[in-house]
This record gives structure tokens, sequence and C-alpha cells, in this order.
């Protein structure tokens, strides 16, 4: 079956720096996603992943291990604001979103 | 990016009584729309895939008489609840692909949401 696995809740210090985990499970693959999301408003497009490595975009990088169906957000130089769930969505073969259930990132002083 | 409008963004209703959710693509045409439904705390539930001129394409378990979709243009789709119940109260998200040679990038635009609440 198709299956994303991402850690429920996690919890950081402001200033410092947080890796989220995924990994995932789909029929074929065609990409990887990382969204974030506010309580209360739609998703925002953070990374897109397809290819093995690290990419790399202001704060945030990502990175897709393909043979190991794993894939990392990381977020640096945490803000109050970066408090959010961030959502892992891994697209199969017939360019459908697989998503995981999200990350609660809580962001304390 | 693409932009995706959803409207309204709260709407509340009586038990019984039907509601309509509207998603327009603003700059590009969608030829297929996604209507997600987000109950708190949880990850997002694909409800049904819209496609432009042609019946919905519905997920397992989703009721299509009470979830209607209508993707009469290609850049608007609806999505109306019918005899909504309390436990309908959800947030309802659409999204769609810009599919624009030269455009795609295999993101998603959403729209803002709808938190729909049946009293």
């Amino acid at each position: 079956g198709q299956n994303i696995d991402q850690p429920t809740e996690m919890t950081a210090t402001e200033g410092a720096i947080v890796q989220i985990n995924c990994t995932y499970q789909t029929s074929g693959f065609n990409g990887l996603f990382w969204y974030q999301q506010h309580a209360g408003e739609a998703p925002t497009f953070l990374s897109y992943n397809v290819l093995d490595g690290l990419e790399e975009k202001g704060r945030f990088s990502s990175f897709l291990s393909r043979s190991k169906g794993y894939s990392y957000l990381l977020l640096k130089e945490l803000q109050m604001k970066d408090s959010a769930s961030y959502l892992c969505a891994s697209m199969d073969s017939n360019y459908q979103l697989i998503w995981g259930a999200g990350t609660k990132l809580i962001i304390k002083p | 990016g693409a932009v995706v409008s959803q409207h309204p963004s709260r709407v509340i209703c009586k038990s019984g009584t039907s509601v309509k959710i509207e998603c327009r693509s603003l700059d590009f045409q969608a030829t297929t729309m996604f209507w997600y439904r987000q109950f708190p705390k949880q990850s997002l539930m694909l409800m049904a895939t819209s496609n432009e001129g042609s019946k919905a394409t519905y997920e397992q378990g989703v009721e299509k008489d009470k979830f209607l979709i209508n993707h009469a243009s290609l850049t608007l789709s609806t999505l109306t609840v019918t005899s909504a119940h309390p436990e309908d109260s959800s947030f309802y998200i659409c999204s769609a692909r810009d599919l624009t040679s030269g455009r795609d990038t295999g993101e998603l635009f959403f729209g803002e949401g709808s938190r729909l609440t049946v009293l």
C-alpha cells in the first residue's frame, strides 16, 4: 500500500535548526513535496525534489534519497512564524499526491 | 506562481441546507482541479478530482450525490455540499496544477480554503 510517515510533533528553539523527516512508500514516484500549513489556512508550497540530493532555498532546505524512500526538510535560523504544520507528500505514478499527516512544529523563544 | 482563489472563506449554515464553494484559477486554465477536506489536526484527504467538461472522479467513500462537483469552465470548479449535516463541518480546500506549456513544475496551487460550519 501507499504510506507516508512523518513525526506528529516537534519542538525547537528560536534561532536553532530543526530537521523534519519523512519516509514514503508509493506506487511509482514522481517527486516529493513539502508544504507549510498554518492553522486554519491552506498549505503553501515549500519545495519539490525529484532527484537525489539537497535543494537549498533560503532558510529552508529539502533532501531526497529515492533508494531509501526518505526525505527531510531542514529549517535554519528558526523564527516564531515558522510554527506551523509541515506536510510531506509523495507524487505517485498517476501523478496523485499522497499526503502525510503533517508534523506540527512548535517554536519556543 | 499561479493563483487559485476560493470563495467563501467561511460559511455557517443550518443543517439540511446546501452550500456551494467556488474555486477559480485566476491566471491559468485548469483542466483538472482537486478538492480536499481536512478535519482538525488531520492531513488533507482527497475527495474528488474535478475534470473540465466531464464527470468528477470521486475517491472511495465520498458520496457523489452529497458532494456535487461541477467544472463547467477551464477556470472554475464548484463543490456543493447538499443537505449538509454537522458532521460535514470541515475545512474544504481546492487545488490545481498549472499545466500551461513550460510552466508545470508539478506544484499544486491551493485556494485559501473554506471553513464550513453546519449548525
